[in-house]
């Protein structure tokens, strides 16, 4: 069965500071990978996504991703936090060629401190 | 305007009340969606829909039904609220032929007395 972990159901860190958000995936196919934020009273918005090819993945906001096939895992970084970087993130995999089923992440809320 | 709408946005209902949200969007996707966000359970797909004429129950769709009136409008109803029906519902597109992702409306809040 397809399932998404999150371990870390809140994370604090300083503005300025290093971020690393981590993501455990379950998944019997090849997955198709995405990180989804979430602003206070917003809808989610795609960060990246990984289909294929180089497993670091660029995103919007400064954010990456690797994609490591050995550990099941997908985590989101950033060098340097900004203090708009507060949300809640999702972390999702999807089965683009068995009908666009998505499965999500329970989140992880990032605050950060000035 | 967004290209995912959702109305209501804010919605407080009564047990048992009949509650209808819609979904609409001007993105020209075939495939819609609609979920379920609680606090601490992330999102949790409901319904979804590959085309009008295809509709298929997601994980937790009990208490739950929907109605695809045109490629463009998706719309979920609970026939007969109750109080754990009490969540943010989103409903968000995506199309067959991209990359699979999802676009999101901006969420309709109902909250069940």
């Amino acid at each position: 069965a397809q399932s998404v972990t999150q371990p870390d159901i809140h994370i604090t860190v300083s503005e300025g500071a290093s971020l690393e958000l981590r993501c455990n995936y379950s998944y019997g196919a090849t997955p198709y990978l995405f990180w989804y934020v979430q602003s206070p009273g917003q809808g989610l918005q795609l960060l990246l996504k990984y289909f294929s090819g180089d497993t670091l993945v660029q995103g919007i906001k400064g954010f990456e991703a690797e994609f490591k096939r050995s550990q099941s895992s997908f985590n989101l970084r950033k060098p340097s936090v900004h203090w708009s970087d507060a949300a809640e993130y999702f972390c999702a995999v999807g089965a683009h060629l068995t009908g666009n089923q998505f499965y999500f992440g329970t989140g992880t809320s990032l605050t950060v401190i000035p | 305007d967004a290209d995912v709408t959702q109305t209501p946005r804010n919605r407080i209902t009564k047990t048992g009340k009949r509650i209808m949200l819609e979904c609409s969007q001007t993105k020209g996707h075939d495939r819609m969606y609609w979920y379920r966000q609680d606090p601490g359970l992330g999102l949790r797909l409901i319904y979804y829909s590959f085309d009008v004429k295809d509709i298929n129950k997601g994980e937790i769709s009990d208490g739950y039904s929907v109605s695809r009136q045109a490629q463009a409008k998706f719309s979920l109803s609970l026939e007969s609220a109750i109080p754990n029906q009490t969540a943010l519902y989103f409903c968000a597109t995506t199309s067959g032929r991209n990359t699979g992702e999802l676009f999101f409306g901006e969420g309709s809040r109902l909250t069940v007395l």
